[in-house]
């Protein structure tokens, strides 16, 4: 079974569009996470949430806005999507009980805007 | 701000060799310091982590060396093999702040 599920694992569309993400984790964590990865495979947080609690918001611009259904799942949404939006999408789930601990990434959503 | 600055950017060693990547870091309540390990089409996965309490730690082939006072910390690959060709990104977090901060990234290639 996947740890760590995203959908889709493609997107192709046009300027302008908004597209979705879904992110699911059956490891029984409450802590999830967006990173984004650029073309230069820099890897960079956008949101963190905690039992559906957003606890980190990186400068990220507004077109994003994940939402937490519950702690097992975290969508990523965008709005007006622009060609510097174009990256692979992370999502990453954690238990936050004690001070750190190993993250488990989803095999990820590449973004390709035109 | 690039918290955690990771060298080489790329890296080419010939089977057998020693692959070492460095990072260094400017934040002293960083306390947890992981090498994560990223195939092609995949997520990165942790390859081995260390704290600040100890200067070295090592699982099979895999070593982190870590210097406190330099603000430095670094792994090392010992009989490299083709199959360690990936993209390694060392990373840094403190306790409290629940954000793990990734280096650059180095693209390893081990040659036959």
């Amino acid at each position: 079974d996947t740890a760590v599920s995203q959908t889709p694992k493609y997107l192709v569309t046009q300027m302008g569009n908004d597209k979705s993400i879904k992110c699911e984790q059956n490891l029984g964590h409450d802590t999830m996470y967006w990173y984004k990865q650029d073309s230069k495979k820099f890897l960079k947080i956008m949101f963190s949430y905690n039992n559906k609690e957003l606890i980190i918001n990186e400068t990220v611009p507004n077109r994003f806005s994940p939402k937490s259904p519950d702690k097992a799942h975290l969508n990523l949404h965008i709005n007006s999507l622009e060609l510097g939006d174009s990256a692979v999408y992370f999502c990453a789930s954690r238990y936050s009980g004690g001070a750190t601990g190993e993250l488990f990434f989803g095999e990820g959503s590449r973004l390709t805007v035109l | 701000q690039q918290q955690v600055k990771q060298s080489p950017q790329s890296l080419i060693v010939q089977k057998g060799g020693i692959s070492i990547i460095n990072c260094a870091y400017e934040n002293t309540a960083f306390d947890y310091f992981p090498w994560y390990q990223q195939f092609p089409g995949k997520g990165p996965a942790l390859l081995i982590a260390i704290r600040p309490d100890v200067s070295e730690k090592k699982e099979g082939r895999f070593t982190i060396s870590f210097n406190k006072s330099a603000k430095q910390f670094s792994l090392h690959i010992m009989d490299s093999q083709p199959g360690d060709s990936a993209t390694y990104f060392c990373a840094a977090e403190t306790g409290t702040a629940s954000k793990l901060t990734f280096g650059t990234g180095t693209r390893l290639q081990v040659t036959l």
